[in-house]
């Protein structure tokens, strides 16, 4: 069965151009997560949307990010423009439900390199 | 606030040695407790989870035990092999209260077996 799809797998841009990362999450979750990996950072939550309504968006940096999720099978992160300290692997995640007992199933990630 | 503490590495160990990471967690409700896995190049896979106290989760050698008194939820494993080597994450989510539906994370543990 598939699993959390992300697109594409490296992105390497410069500096002041829009980035655009996509996710297709496992059919039938309805909780959709968006964290960011760095080596100082680790993992941190950027978004999350149940039923495809944000529900927590206070870990996205700033107004240079924006995420969507227009329907059940689909969501964009866009970081608008784009600066150097982007540079981190991206990860979406869906859930089953909002539980507690859900896990989240993460994509392959998406490496993004500002220069 | 919500948090998840795990041993720090890099742990290197023989083939066959015996593992143990340990991870405590501070949470304001009661949460479900998770281990996650992740290889190089590759996004976090669900290890083992437990949903309550003294629950034992266990997958591929790997387990851990839900310690509600000392709000522990250590990662062991009897024989470790090369193919054991990752960073491992500790993780926990909620279904009320403080972070409702995210999954907080420990900074990961990096384990390397030698053969």
């Amino acid at each position: 069965d598939a699993g959390v799809i992300q697109s594409p797998r490296h992105e390497v841009t410069e500096m002041g151009q829009e980035v655009t990362l996509r996710c297709k999450p496992i059919s039938g979750h309805n909780s959709l997560f968006w964290y960011r990996q760095t080596m100082m950072r680790g993992l941190e939550l950027l978004i999350y949307f149940n039923n495809n309504v944000p529900i927590d968006d206070s870990g996205m940096p700033e107004d240079r990010f924006s995420a969507k999720m227009p329907n059940a099978s689909f969501s964009t992160l866009k970081i608008q423009p784009s600066e150097p300290r982007d540079s981190a692997v991206y990860f979406c995640a869906s859930s089953l439900s909002a539980r507690g007992d859900s896990p989240l199933h993460f994509g392959n990630g998406t490496r993004l390199t500002v220069t | 606030g919500d948090s998840v503490t795990q041993m720090e590495g890099p742990v290197t160990l023989s083939e066959e040695a015996f593992l143990t990471i340990n991870c405590t967690y501070t949470a304001t409700g009661y949460p479900s407790l998770f281990w996650y896995v992740q290889y190089p190049g590759e996004g976090l896979q669900l290890l083992l989870k437990a949903t309550k106290a003294d629950d034992k989760g266990s997958n591929k050698g790997f387990e851990a035990t839900y310690r509600k008194e000392t709000t522990s939820f250590h990662l062991e494993k009897g024989s470790v092999q090369v193919s054991d080597s990752a960073v491992y994450f500790c993780a926990f989510r909620m279904n009320y209260g403080g972070s409702q539906g995210n999954l907080i994370f420990g900074k990961g543990t990096k384990l390397s077996v030698k053969p």
